[in-house]
């Protein structure tokens, strides 16, 4: 059973370029979570996901952010006209519907951002 | 704003000693805690669980212990690896709102290093 895949693991971008970085969760998962994690410092969560549904988008910046979990494929967290400011680490995360109450969440590899 | 935060941002052992990482947290409405263990470039991955109705948890060479009162947790692991050097991040469940699932509150981070 392949855990939470991302790609890329590495994102270059310049600045005002756009970048979209893709989740698939783990079979079965239906609840996709979305953090940023800025070096030398914990994850901050950014937007909690059902399959089409946005449920808590409360750490999302209000402006060139964007995320999506179409009923078919992967996840995305789209980041228009990229500032150096958004270089991170972007984690995914993923959990079943049955653990929901718990919420264990299974994390990815994350995404790299490097904005020159 | 609520925050969850470590008490020790390094901590090195010898291999074979017994490691105790602190994490306190100030919201009292949390109802779950979590730690993770991330390894440099890699994903956080779930070590255990705990549920404000428990005082203490055990797994595999790690014991998780919940203070209410001083609102303190903290992860212990016996007889330390030198593959247990990473960093550990406590997270609590936000139970605001009522739900019973969405975002994780991460804390900075402990960085444990084992020597051999």
């Amino acid at each position: 059973n392949a855990g939470v895949m991302q790609n890329p693991r590495h994102l270059v971008r310049r600045r005002g370029q756009e970048a979209r970085l893709r989740c698939s969760p783990m079979k079965g998962h239906s609840h996709v979570y979305w953090y940023r994690q800025l070096p030398e410092e914990g994850l901050k969560f950014m937007v909690y996901l059902q399959k089409e549904n946005i449920i808590d988008e409360s750490g999302m910046p209000k402006e060139r952010f964007s995320a999506e979990f179409p009923k078919e494929g992967p996840s995305i967290l789209r980041i228009q006209q990229v500032v150096r400011g958004d270089s991170a680490a972007y984690f995914c995360a993923s959990s079943p519907l049955g653990q929901v109450a718990k919420n264990i969440q299974y994390f990815g590899a994350g995404t790299r951002l490097s904005v020159l | 704003g609520e925050s969850v935060g470590l008490h020790l941002p390094t901590l090195s052992v010898q291999e074979g000693d017994n490691s105790i990482i602190n994490c306190a947290y100030s919201n009292s409405a949390s109802d779950y805690f979590i730690w993770y263990k991330q390894e440099s470039g890699k994903g956080p991955q779930f070590i255990i669980d705990i549920r404000s109705n428990m005082d203490k948890r055990q797994g595999q060479r790690v014991t998780v212990l919940l203070n209410k009162t001083v609102k303190h947790l903290s992860l212990q692991i016996a007889a330390t690896q030198p593959g247990d050097s990473a960093v550990y991040f406590c997270a609590e469940k936000d139970s605001a709102g009522g739900t019973s699932y969405g975002k994780l509150t991460f804390g900075q981070g402990t960085i444990l290093t084992v020597h051999p």
